[in-house]
């Protein structure tokens, strides 16, 4: 049972480059979540799937774009790459909304 | 939109001392309270969680109280050993009808031998 997988675990973007960030579970959760984590900020959410085909924006979606075509998927689309992009991201999946939150490992994205 | 506030940023303590961490929020629907704990360069975990309905939850050295007039919620940790030192954060419940968690800023924990 490998949880909730990410990849990559480290990249390097230039300024106006795009990527895509994937996140897989196995676990068959409905809930799926993108946060990203700056020092001292805590965790904002970026955006956010209650199941298959339905995906809705949290705090911060501007610059980014997801898609849930399956139960299991969730990628993370970053058009335009800024530096304000940089950041670690981190994507989690639960049962329910108002139950355990399981992250991946993160991925630390810099852009310069 | 829910707005989660959390002290201290960081804190210090002796090992065997106790270690409480403050939470407030702002939106009084808000349901659902988790805390989570990060070590450096790990993904977070949940620690423990308390629901409205409860006003307060222990799980052995760790335990969470809930004042909902007040609108805050802490977390208590007695007797803290070295590998309680960690970033914890609180985070709330959007309120009805919403599926996302607010986080506060976090609080780094270290705990001195």
């Amino acid at each position: 049972n490998a949880g909730v997988t990410q990849t990559p675990k480290f990249r390097i973007l230039k300024i106006g480059q795009s990527m895509t960030l994937q996140c897989a579970q196995d676990m068959n959760h409905n809930y799926m979540y993108w946060y990203r984590q700056d020092p001292g900020m805590g965790l904002k959410l970026i955006y956010y799937s209650v199941g298959a085909g339905i995906t809705d924006k949290g705090e911060v979606p501007n610059g980014y774009n997801v898609s849930r075509s399956t139960t299991e998927d969730f990628p993370l689309r970053l058009e335009l790459a800024a530096p304000s992009q940089t950041s670690v991201y981190f994507c989690a999946s639960s049962q329910a909304w108002d139950r355990n939150y399981t992250f991946g490992s993160g991925t630390r994205l810099t852009v310069v | 939109g829910e707005n989660v506030e959390q002290h201290p940023s960081t804190l210090s303590v002796q090992e065997g001392d106790s270690a409480v961490i403050k939470c407030t929020y702002s939106d009084s629907a808000s349901n659902y309270f988790p805390w989570y704990k990060q070590e450096l360069g790990k993904r977070p975990q949940l620690i423990i969680d308390i629901r409205s309905n409860v006003g307060e939850k222990k799980d052995q050295r760790i335990a969470v109280t809930l004042n909902k007039t007040a609108k805050h919620f802490s977390l208590h940790i007695t007797e803290t050993q070295p590998e309680d030192s960690a970033v914890y954060f609180c985070a709330a419940s959007s309120g009805a009808g919403s599926y996302q968690l607010t986080f506060g800023k976090g609080t780094k924990l270290s705990v001195i031998p």
